[in-house]
């Protein structure tokens, strides 16, 4: 089992839709976790760290269950700049270090 | 506030050959990790330095090495490439343990002919 999973994607949506990206991960010693965005050729970007009572952000929201090791984000109101790559992203120690482990990410395409 | 900064951004290099990758940390930041992302992938960990010391190493043969300098720049050896190293290659900086997210810089686009 891969340690960070996502959807496959990709996802082609309609602008203002709202679109949900769900992403699960094997190791119970993670301890935070973030969505991150890249575009196209570019770094990644974080786009929002995940806490366990839910947070927001504008059109974005993320939540966590540790007991179900799930991760979620929603956009709301899809704009044609949202379109991306979406990498969910736990943080978790390794040997006396904190590691990223991303997932393989999910493509979002929001069409006019 | 300087961000991450990587050096070249684009190299192309022959099988066998040796490459030093370069990145200078965020302000503020003193640890130093570097990735592979393959095309089409999620980028994998390679290796942390920390203190001028590597503080973590991903599933990487020893032919990947790097250094940290006192001023919390970094460098990414690998040497005797081969064609599977074609990738980019990411430098991120963080406070140490990386509870408040990492900074990428925006990478070096290796390929390896």
């Amino acid at each position: 089992r891969k340690e960070v999973e996502q959807d496959p994607g990709p996802f082609n949506v309609p602008e203002g839709a709202t679109v949900a990206f769900n992403c699960t991960y094997s190791n119970s010693a993670s301890q935070s976790f973030f969505w991150y965005r890249q575009d196209c050729r570019k770094e990644p970007k974080l786009l929002m760290s995940v806490y366990s009572s839910g947070n927001e952000d504008g059109r974005f929201t993320a939540q966590l269950n540790r007991a179900s090791q799930y991760i979620s984000l929603l956009i709301r109101d899809s704009k044609l700049s949202d379109s991306a790559t979406y990498l969910c992203v736990v943080n978790k120690p390794g040997a006396g270090s904190y590691q990223l482990t991303f997932g393989k990410g999910t493509k979002l395409s929001v069409i006019p | 506030e300087t961000g991450v900064t990587q050096s070249p951004t684009h190299l192309i290099k022959t099988r066998g050959q040796q490459v030093t990758l370069r990145c200078s940390s965020q302000s503020g930041h003193n640890t130093v990790s570097w990735y592979q992302q393959a095309l089409g992938q999620g980028p994998q960990f390679i290796f942390q330095y920390y203190r001028e010391e590597e503080n973590g190493r991903g599933n990487f043969p020893p032919r990947f090495s790097g250094l940290q300098f006192p001023n919390y720049s970094s460098e990414l050896n690998v040497n005797a490439l081969e064609l599977d190293d074609s990738a980019l290659y990411l430098c991120a900086s963080s406070v140490r343990g990386g509870s408040y997210g990492y900074t990428f810089g925006s990478g070096t686009r290796l390929t390896v002919v």
